[in-house]
C-alpha cells in the first residue's frame, strides 16, 4: 500500500505476556518513529531508526520495551511482561526528508 | 529535553468562528514546528508546518504563526466547520531526522 501499514489493528493480552506490533513503512522513507498515545493524552515518543545510525531509544519507559528494524524498512515494537500501564495505541510514522511523519492506524493494545 | 505545552486542551466554537490553539517549547535549536490533526479512530496527518526562518505561514483557512523569541507559536483556523472537529497537536524539532516532541493536543469541537 501507499501508506504506514501496521498489525495487528487490535491485541488483547494477559498480564505478563509478550506482545509483538508491526510496523510497515512508506518505501524509500530512512527514518522511522514509534510514539504511544494512552486515552486522553498526547503523543509519547518512544524511539526512532535513521537509516544505518544507532536508535534514539530514549523514549522507552523501560526494559521491557524493544524494538528493532530489519533491513531498514519493517519495524517490530515488543513489549515483554506487559503491564496493564502499558495499555494505549501504539503509532508508528516514517517521515520524509523534508521532515512531515506520515502515521499509521495504530495498533491499539489492551492488557486485561 | 524538548518540552512542548499546548492549550486549551478543550475547545469549542461555534460554526463559522475562529479557533486559536497555542504552543510553547522550551529549547531554543528548534526550528521546524509542525501542526497535526487527528480524526477518531486515525493516526495524526500533517496539516501545516512553519520552520524557524518564517513568522507566518497561511494556507486557505489555516495560519500559523511562530514567535521565535517568546518561544511559542500558535494555530489559527478561521470559518470553522463542523468538519474540523479533531483533535489537534502541535510538535516541535531540530529539524533533519531528529525526535519530533508532541504536545498533549487540544480536541476541537465545532457546533453546528
Amino acid at each position: 500500500g501507499a501508506g504506514v501499514s501496521q498489525s495487528p489493528s487490535n491485541k488483547v493480552t494477559e498480564k505478563g505476556k509478550d506482545v509483538e506490533l508491526r510496523c510497515d513503512p512508506i518505501s524509500g522513507h530512512t527514518a522511522l518513529y514509534w510514539y504511544r498515545q494512552s486515552l486522553g493524552q498526547g503523543l509519547e515518543f518512544l524511539i526512532y531508526f535513521q537509516g544505518n545510525s544507532a536508535p534514539d531509544k530514549s523514549g522507552l519507559p523501560s526494559d521491557r520495551f524493544s524494538a528493532e528494524r530489519t533491513g531498514g524498512s519493517v519495524s517490530t515494537l515488543t513489549i515483554q511482561r506487559t503491564q496493564q500501564e502499558d495499555s494505549a495505541v501504539y503509532l508508528c510514522a516514517s517521515r520524509t526528508d523534508t521532515g512531515e511523519l506520515f502515521f499509521g492506524e495504530g495498533s491499539r493494545l489492551t492488557v486485561l | 529535553g524538548e518540552n512542548v505545552e499546548q492549550h486549551p486542551s478543550t475547545l469549542s466554537v461555534q460554526e463559522g468562528d475562529s479557533a486559536v490553539i497555542k504552543c510553547t517549547y522550551s529549547d531554543s535549536a528548534s526550528n521546524y514546528f509542525p501542526w497535526y490533526k487527528q480524526e477518531l479512530g486515525k493516526g495524526p496527518q500533517l496539516i501545516i508546518d512553519i520552520r524557524s526562518n518564517v513568522g507566518e505561514k497561511k494556507d486557505q483557512r489555516i495560519a500559523v504563526t511562530l514567535n521565535k523569541t517568546a518561544k511559542h507559536f500558535s494555530l489559527h483556523i478561521t470559518e470553522t466547520q463542523p468538519e474540523d472537529s479533531a483533535v489537534y497537536f502541535c510538535a516541535a524539532s531540530k529539524g533533519g531526522y531528529q525526535k519530533v516532541t508532541f504536545g498533549i493536543g487540544t480536541k476541537l469541537q465545532v457546533i453546528p
